[in-house]
């Protein structure tokens, strides 16, 4: 158990609707980090947030956002979804700022748009 | 453009032998570069770390090696386990404007073979 917790564990939606991921870090880690893993491909990271505040972006979608909380959980929100959008999406988290800082995985979200 | 490739989607040894994991990288400012192991309907563990300044590291019965001017790092495990099946990823992150992320290649599916 890595003490990340990701809410819900799956997900089926149509295309056009909206969801949202729920991440809540391990006690104590300020920086939280989304990633996407589609079919054979690797983990794409996609947003980090450090104390609230969006720390680094990496190929996320306009149609994607995320947002950190003071209590420091955090909510990944897709909108306009597309069947590409399927994938397994990963919360980390970590005490430290820099990506090298050793991540801590919650166990994903799978989400599947019919 | 990926960043970071593992060219072997899989690989299979027998119990007790060494277990090679390559990783390829293109982009030089990458300055630490990590592993992490993935069991399914898991979220990936960190495994272990290597700077850029070293050329290796060792933990046990895993090991990092980092050939700069080739731009290749690789995982051993010795003795390899039947535990150890799963997939490995390799990644790597270099500071841009103040932020660290990690680029992710697409993993090694390592089935060790009782």
């Amino acid at each position: 158990d890595s003490g990340v917790t990701q809410t819900p564990k799956h997900l089926i939606t149509a295309t056009g609707q909206r969801v949202t991921l729920r991440c809540s870090p391990r006690s104590g880690d300020l920086s939280v980090y989304w990633y996407q893993q589609s079919l054979d491909q690797g983990l794409q990271f996609l947003i980090q947030y450090y104390n609230g505040e969006e720390r680094a972006k990496g190929n996320i979608l306009e149609r994607f956002s995320a947002q950190q909380f003071p209590d420091l959980h955090s909510e990944l929100n897709l909108s306009s979804l597309e069947l590409g959008d399927s994938a397994l999406y990963f919360c980390a988290s970590s005490s430290g700022l820099a990506g090298y800082n050793e991540q801590f995985f919650g166990p994903g979200t799978r989400l599947t748009v019919l | 453009d990926q960043q970071v490739k593992q060219n072997s989607p899989s690989l299979s040894v027998q119990e007790g032998r060494i277990s090679i994991l390559n990783c390829d990288y293109t982009n030089s400012m990458f300055d630490y570069f990590l592993w992490y192991k993935k069991y399914p309907a898991e979220g990936p563990t960190f495994l272990i770390s290597i700077s850029s300044i070293k050329d290796k590291n060792e933990d046990g019965r895993f090991t990092v090696f980092l050939n700069k001017s080739a731009k290749h790092l690789s995982l051993h495990i010795v003795p390899s386990q039947p535990g150890d099946s799963a997939v490995y990823f390799c990644a790597a992150s270099a500071n841009q404007g103040g932020s660290e992320k990690l680029v992710f290649g697409k993993g090694t599916k390592l089935t060790v073979n009782p």
